[in-house]
């Protein structure tokens, strides 16, 4: 059974880009969330998505967006880079209706310069 | 405001030294208390969910309990590949859907 694929694994982009980040839920999995990883913060929770509608969101700027596919696949977007926003993204799935513990994949690490 | 503690930060235990590390929350109901271990570059991965006070989950040299207002995950004899960071997760009553209050780890290295 293939696990959560998350695209790129990293990237380095320049202050002021635009980047697009790629999540493949587990086959079956409706509900996709993403976070974001830093060493000083922490896993922070960004926002959900449940059959294509986001369900919640975290207390990030609205640079941050998502949105997710028919087929459960998900993207996360970040306009206007800052440096902070380098960190480890990572995307979780779980099946949505039960309190199934979420699926993580190994993340795409993001390098603002 | 719900809030998730870990401690220690770190722990350095040797190979067979048993040991337990702590999450203190405060929220406003739980609908879920998650344990995870992450290893260096790669995404969390999933250990115990506890649901209710006094509920208690192994799996091989791990135990996890919980309290109304903390969780302990006991690590028995460990071995040096149990070093990982463990994370403790809560999903409260206020977080509609699946959104879940990270703490911010117990980094645990395990030495020969």
């Amino acid at each position: 059974k293939a696990g959560v694929t998350q695209t790129p694994r990293y990237l380095i982009k320049t202050r002021g880009q635009q980047v697009t980040l790629s999540c493949s839920p587990i086959s079956g999995h409706r509900s996709v969330s993403w976070y974001q990883q830093t060493p000083g913060q922490g896993l922070q929770f960004l926002f959900e998505y449940f059959s294509e509608t986001q369900r919640n969101k975290g207390n990030f700027p609205g640079r941050f967006s998502g949105r997710q596919f028919s087929n459960s696949r998900s993207e996360m977007n970040v306009s206007t880079l800052e440096l902070g926003d380098s960190a480890l993204y990572l995307c979780a799935s779980s099946p949505g209706t039960s309190n199934y513990g979420y699926t993580f994949g190994s993340g795409t690490r993001l390098t603002v310069v | 405001e719900d809030q998730v503690t870990q401690s220690p930060e770190a722990l350095r235990l040797q190979e067979g030294e048993s040991s337990s590390l702590n999450c203190s929350y405060t929220v406003s109901g739980l609908r879920g208390l998650f344990w995870y271990r992450q290893d260096p570059g790669k995404g969390p991965e999933f250990l115990f969910t506890l649901y209710s006070a006094g509920e208690e989950k192994e799996k091989e040299r791990l135990k996890a309990t919980l309290t109304k207002k903390e969780s302990f995950l006991h690590i028995t004899a460990p071995k040096p590949e149990d070093s990982a960071t463990y994370l403790c997760a809560v999903r409260p009553l206020s977080n509609s859907g699946y959104a879940l209050n990270f703490g911010k780890g117990t980094s645990l290295l395990v030495t020969p």
